[in-house]
């Protein structure tokens, strides 16, 4: 089982729309919650992160955090061109080591 | 400005030759971290430090090695480059995990 699942994509939302991008981890024991934006041949940006149940918000991203259900979102509002990219979930494990998902495609149309 | 470098941005080796990417940060960070990207397997962890003369090893870390003589620098060598190794390599350093990781622009390394 990996340790960290998102769904690949590609999503696709319509410019102003709001996107949300999801991943399950397995770890309970899990700690730190982070979201990074890669655009295409580029490395990965942090943007987000979240270390308690529930909400977090940073301008027009939202982290959302569940940890009894071991689930944590990313909702994008305002949808921008600009936000096109891949978004990778990492989470901490016990073994003190981070954990990445495959990342989901984003593509915001014009 | 801190920053992390990587270096070559882009290499081209031959199979069997040792290779040597580099990595150097100007945070001070004590951990830093080896990725390798590929399609379908996301960023998978080659090896780590979280000091001077730590090293420890990752999930793929087969056909590779690191050592930590200093804070700033932590390069991978590639002991006999396989086609299996082309892929993108990410140096990442962090103050402490729960910081989070800052990545380098990454190598992208061919092996024919």
């Amino acid at each position: 089982q990996k340790e960290v699942e998102q769904n690949s994509g590609p999503l696709s939302v319509p410019e102003g729309a709001i996107a949300s991008l999801n991943c399950t981890y397995s770890d309970r024991g899990s700690q730190s919650f982070f979201w990074y934006r890669q655009y295409s041949g580029k490395s990965p940006e942090l943007i987000m992160f979240i270390y308690s149940n529930g909400d977090k918000e940073d301008g027009r991203f939202t982290a959302q955090l569940n940890k009894a259900s071991q689930y944590v979102s990313l909702l994008i509002r305002d949808s921008q061109p600009s936000d096109s990219a891949t978004y990778l979930c990492a989470v901490t494990g016990t073994g003190n080591q981070f954990y990445f998902g495959t990342g989901t495609s984003l593509t915001v149309i014009p | 400005d801190a920053e992390i470098t990587q270096s070559p941005r882009h290499k081209i080796t031959e199979t069997g030759r040792q290779v040597t990417l580099a990595c150097h940060q100007t945070w001070n960070h004590n951990n830093m971290f080896w990725y390798r990207q590929d399609l379908g397997h996301g960023l998978r962890l080659i090896h780590y430090s979280y000091g001077v003369q730590d090293t420890n090893k990752g999930e793929v870390s087969d056909g590779y090695s690191v050592s930590r003589s200093n804070t700033e620098d932590l390069p991978l060598t590639l002991e006999s480059a396989a086609s299996s190794q082309t892929s993108v390599y990410f140096c990442a350093s962090s103050p402490s995990l729960g910081n989070g990781y800052t990545f380098g622009s990454g190598t992208r390394l061919t092996v024919v």
